[in-house]
Protein backbone atom coordinates (compact mmCIF):
# COMPACT_ATOMS: atom_id res chain seq x y z
CA UNK A 1 0.00 0.00 0.00
CA UNK A 2 0.84 3.38 -1.13
CA UNK A 3 2.14 5.41 2.23
CA UNK A 4 1.72 8.84 0.81
CA UNK A 5 -0.73 9.18 -1.30
CA UNK A 6 -1.26 12.68 -4.29
CA UNK A 7 -3.92 11.44 -6.72
CA UNK A 8 -3.79 15.30 -8.65
CA UNK A 9 -1.51 14.51 -11.04
CA UNK A 10 -1.92 18.15 -12.01
CA UNK A 11 -3.91 21.29 -11.49
CA UNK A 12 -4.96 23.89 -12.54
CA UNK A 13 -4.79 28.05 -10.94
CA UNK A 14 -5.77 30.82 -12.05
CA UNK A 15 -3.19 33.57 -10.51
CA UNK A 16 -4.67 35.55 -7.06
CA UNK A 17 -6.78 32.44 -6.64
CA UNK A 18 -6.65 29.75 -3.39
CA UNK A 19 -5.91 26.62 -4.29
CA UNK A 20 -5.53 23.16 -2.62
CA UNK A 21 -3.43 19.98 -3.14
CA UNK A 22 -4.48 16.74 -1.79
CA UNK A 23 -2.25 14.55 0.73
CA UNK A 24 -3.77 11.33 2.34
CA UNK A 25 -1.18 9.39 4.03
CA UNK A 26 -0.89 5.80 5.62
CA UNK A 27 0.73 4.53 9.09
CA UNK A 28 -0.12 3.00 12.05
CA UNK A 29 2.40 4.87 14.23
CA UNK A 30 1.27 7.38 16.54
CA UNK A 31 3.87 9.30 16.02
CA UNK A 32 4.80 11.24 12.45
CA UNK A 33 5.67 14.50 10.61
CA UNK A 34 4.14 15.82 7.40
CA UNK A 35 6.19 17.63 5.17
CA UNK A 36 5.50 19.36 1.81
CA UNK A 37 8.27 20.39 -0.77
CA UNK A 38 7.88 22.46 -3.70
CA UNK A 39 10.01 21.40 -7.12
CA UNK A 40 10.50 24.13 -9.44
CA UNK A 41 11.53 23.04 -13.08
CA UNK A 42 15.36 23.51 -10.77
CA UNK A 43 15.41 20.54 -9.66
CA UNK A 44 15.95 21.79 -6.30
CA UNK A 45 13.64 20.70 -3.44
CA UNK A 46 12.24 23.36 -1.32
CA UNK A 47 10.53 22.64 2.12
CA UNK A 48 6.94 24.62 2.29
CA UNK A 49 5.67 23.49 5.88
CA UNK A 50 5.23 20.96 8.41
CA UNK A 51 2.64 19.13 10.62
CA UNK A 52 3.38 17.06 13.50
CA UNK A 53 1.15 14.44 13.84
CA UNK A 54 0.56 15.74 17.59
CA UNK A 55 -0.09 19.92 16.99
CA UNK A 56 -3.34 20.26 17.73
CA UNK A 57 -3.71 23.61 15.49
CA UNK A 58 -3.12 23.41 11.65
CA UNK A 59 0.69 24.69 10.18
CA UNK A 60 0.61 27.77 8.41
CA UNK A 61 3.40 29.98 6.96
CA UNK A 62 2.93 32.23 4.66
CA UNK A 63 0.92 31.72 2.10
CA UNK A 64 0.89 28.20 2.82
CA UNK A 65 -1.46 26.35 5.26
CA UNK A 66 -1.86 22.77 5.80
CA UNK A 67 -5.35 21.73 6.77
CA UNK A 68 -4.91 18.50 8.59
CA UNK A 69 -7.67 16.12 9.28
CA UNK A 70 -5.93 13.28 11.90
CA UNK A 71 -8.96 11.13 11.48
CA UNK A 72 -9.31 11.00 7.99
CA UNK A 73 -5.01 11.00 7.69
CA UNK A 74 -5.33 13.66 5.18
CA UNK A 75 -2.59 16.67 5.12
CA UNK A 76 -3.96 19.16 2.53
CA UNK A 77 -1.36 21.83 1.14
CA UNK A 78 -3.26 25.35 0.78
CA UNK A 79 -2.01 27.74 -1.28
CA UNK A 80 -3.65 31.31 -0.99
CA UNK A 81 -3.26 34.21 -3.58
CA UNK A 82 -1.35 32.29 -6.10
CA UNK A 83 1.35 33.71 -7.73
CA UNK A 84 3.33 32.60 -11.08
CA UNK A 85 6.31 31.45 -9.29
CA UNK A 86 3.91 28.96 -7.27
CA UNK A 87 3.61 26.65 -10.81
CA UNK A 88 6.22 23.73 -10.12
CA UNK A 89 5.89 20.39 -8.93
CA UNK A 90 4.09 19.89 -5.08
CA UNK A 91 5.35 16.97 -3.11
CA UNK A 92 3.96 15.74 0.19
CA UNK A 93 6.23 13.45 2.53
CA UNK A 94 6.04 11.46 5.81
CA UNK A 95 8.27 10.99 8.64
CA UNK A 96 7.27 8.04 11.06
CA UNK A 97 8.95 8.65 14.06
CA UNK A 98 8.17 4.97 15.81
CA UNK A 99 10.49 2.90 13.37
CA UNK A 100 13.66 4.50 14.27
CA UNK A 101 14.30 5.91 10.64
CA UNK A 102 14.99 9.12 9.58
CA UNK A 103 13.92 8.71 5.72
CA UNK A 104 11.12 10.92 4.39
CA UNK A 105 8.64 8.71 2.04
CA UNK A 106 7.25 11.21 -0.68
CA UNK A 107 4.17 10.59 -2.97
CA UNK A 108 4.09 11.25 -6.27
CA UNK A 109 3.57 14.56 -6.66
CA UNK A 110 1.39 17.28 -8.08
CA UNK A 111 1.97 19.87 -11.33
CA UNK A 112 0.61 22.90 -10.12
CA UNK A 113 0.15 25.37 -13.37
CA UNK A 114 -0.65 29.30 -12.56
CA UNK A 115 -2.34 30.95 -14.93
CA UNK A 116 -2.36 34.83 -15.41
CA UNK B 1 23.19 31.37 4.53
CA UNK B 2 24.96 28.48 2.36
CA UNK B 3 22.83 25.69 1.30
CA UNK B 4 23.15 22.41 0.76
CA UNK B 5 25.62 22.40 -2.45
CA UNK B 6 26.28 19.23 -5.02
CA UNK B 7 29.00 18.46 -7.87
CA UNK B 8 28.34 17.72 -10.56
CA UNK B 9 24.95 19.41 -11.36
CA UNK B 10 24.97 16.71 -14.58
CA UNK B 11 27.09 13.63 -15.57
CA UNK B 12 26.81 11.99 -18.61
CA UNK B 13 28.30 8.39 -18.37
CA UNK B 14 28.76 4.88 -20.66
CA UNK B 15 26.94 2.40 -19.43
CA UNK B 16 29.80 0.39 -17.44
CA UNK B 17 31.52 3.38 -15.79
CA UNK B 18 32.03 4.47 -12.31
CA UNK B 19 30.65 7.98 -11.30
CA UNK B 20 31.16 9.53 -7.96
CA UNK B 21 28.77 12.61 -6.87
CA UNK B 22 29.82 14.57 -3.75
CA UNK B 23 27.48 16.65 -1.51
CA UNK B 24 28.59 19.38 0.95
CA UNK B 25 25.49 19.34 3.41
CA UNK B 26 24.78 23.01 5.50
CA UNK B 27 27.84 22.87 8.11
CA UNK B 28 26.53 23.16 11.37
CA UNK B 29 24.02 19.98 9.88
CA UNK B 30 25.43 16.57 11.26
CA UNK B 31 22.82 14.21 9.36
CA UNK B 32 23.07 13.88 5.59
CA UNK B 33 20.59 11.84 3.33
CA UNK B 34 20.74 10.66 0.33
CA UNK B 35 17.48 10.34 -2.43
CA UNK B 36 17.33 9.44 -6.06
CA UNK B 37 14.38 10.39 -8.13
CA UNK B 38 13.21 9.37 -11.65
CA UNK B 39 11.08 11.16 -14.08
CA UNK B 40 7.19 11.58 -12.60
CA UNK B 41 7.98 9.63 -9.13
CA UNK B 42 8.65 11.43 -5.95
CA UNK B 43 11.90 10.78 -4.66
CA UNK B 44 13.27 7.58 -3.21
CA UNK B 45 15.55 6.93 0.21
CA UNK B 46 18.95 5.48 -0.42
CA UNK B 47 20.87 6.17 2.98
CA UNK B 48 21.63 8.34 5.67
CA UNK B 49 24.69 9.28 7.88
CA UNK B 50 24.65 10.80 11.26
CA UNK B 51 28.50 12.59 11.44
CA UNK B 52 30.51 9.72 9.68
CA UNK B 53 28.53 6.85 10.36
CA UNK B 54 26.11 5.49 7.98
CA UNK B 55 23.07 4.43 10.41
CA UNK B 56 20.22 3.21 7.45
CA UNK B 57 20.29 1.80 3.89
CA UNK B 58 17.82 1.26 1.64
CA UNK B 59 17.17 -1.82 -0.15
CA UNK B 60 17.19 0.45 -2.79
CA UNK B 61 21.55 0.74 -2.74
CA UNK B 62 22.42 -2.44 -4.45
CA UNK B 63 25.87 -3.76 -3.91
CA UNK B 64 26.95 -0.90 -6.56
CA UNK B 65 26.13 1.79 -4.74
CA UNK B 66 28.54 3.01 -1.66
CA UNK B 67 28.00 6.00 -0.31
CA UNK B 68 30.72 7.24 2.58
CA UNK B 69 31.21 10.70 4.90
CA UNK B 70 34.73 10.02 5.84
CA UNK B 71 35.07 13.17 8.85
CA UNK B 72 31.34 13.71 9.36
CA UNK B 73 31.23 16.70 6.54
CA UNK B 74 30.69 15.89 2.83
CA UNK B 75 29.78 12.70 1.45
CA UNK B 76 30.27 11.57 -1.27
CA UNK B 77 27.63 8.61 -3.73
CA UNK B 78 29.86 6.17 -5.86
CA UNK B 79 28.19 3.87 -8.39
CA UNK B 80 30.16 1.22 -10.13
CA UNK B 81 29.50 -0.42 -13.36
CA UNK B 82 26.71 2.31 -13.83
CA UNK B 83 23.48 0.43 -15.98
CA UNK B 84 21.07 2.65 -17.81
CA UNK B 85 18.57 2.02 -15.20
CA UNK B 86 20.57 4.72 -12.96
CA UNK B 87 19.58 7.09 -14.90
CA UNK B 88 17.98 9.77 -12.07
CA UNK B 89 18.48 12.64 -10.18
CA UNK B 90 20.18 12.06 -6.88
CA UNK B 91 19.60 14.45 -4.18
CA UNK B 92 21.38 15.16 -1.14
CA UNK B 93 19.77 16.38 2.28
CA UNK B 94 20.98 17.29 5.55
CA UNK B 95 19.21 18.27 8.95
CA UNK B 96 20.28 19.77 12.55
CA UNK B 97 19.98 16.85 14.96
CA UNK B 98 16.38 17.46 17.02
CA UNK B 99 14.71 15.36 19.59
CA UNK B 100 11.44 15.23 17.27
CA UNK B 101 10.11 13.50 14.02
CA UNK B 102 10.22 17.52 13.44
CA UNK B 103 13.36 17.59 11.86
CA UNK B 104 12.84 19.21 8.42
CA UNK B 105 15.50 18.04 5.69
CA UNK B 106 17.07 20.77 3.41
CA UNK B 107 18.06 19.60 0.25
CA UNK B 108 20.70 20.57 -2.59
CA UNK B 109 20.67 21.13 -6.30
CA UNK B 110 20.68 17.55 -7.15
CA UNK B 111 22.47 15.96 -9.50
CA UNK B 112 21.04 14.80 -12.95
CA UNK B 113 22.60 11.41 -13.96
CA UNK B 114 21.88 10.10 -17.62
CA UNK B 115 23.94 6.86 -18.50
CA UNK B 116 24.24 5.84 -21.75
Amino acid sequence: AQKITQTQPGMFVQEKEAVTLDCTYDTSDPSYGLFWYKQPSSGEMIFLIYQGSYDQQNATEGRYSLNFQKARKSANLVISASQLGDSAMYFCAMREAGAGSYQLTFGKGTKLSVIP
Amino acid sequence: DTGVSQDPRHKITKRGQNVTFRCDPISEHNRLYWYRQTLGQGPEFLTYFQNEAQLEKSRLLSDRFSAERPKGSFSTLEIQRTEQGDSAMYLCASSPKRRSHQETQYFGPGTRLLVL
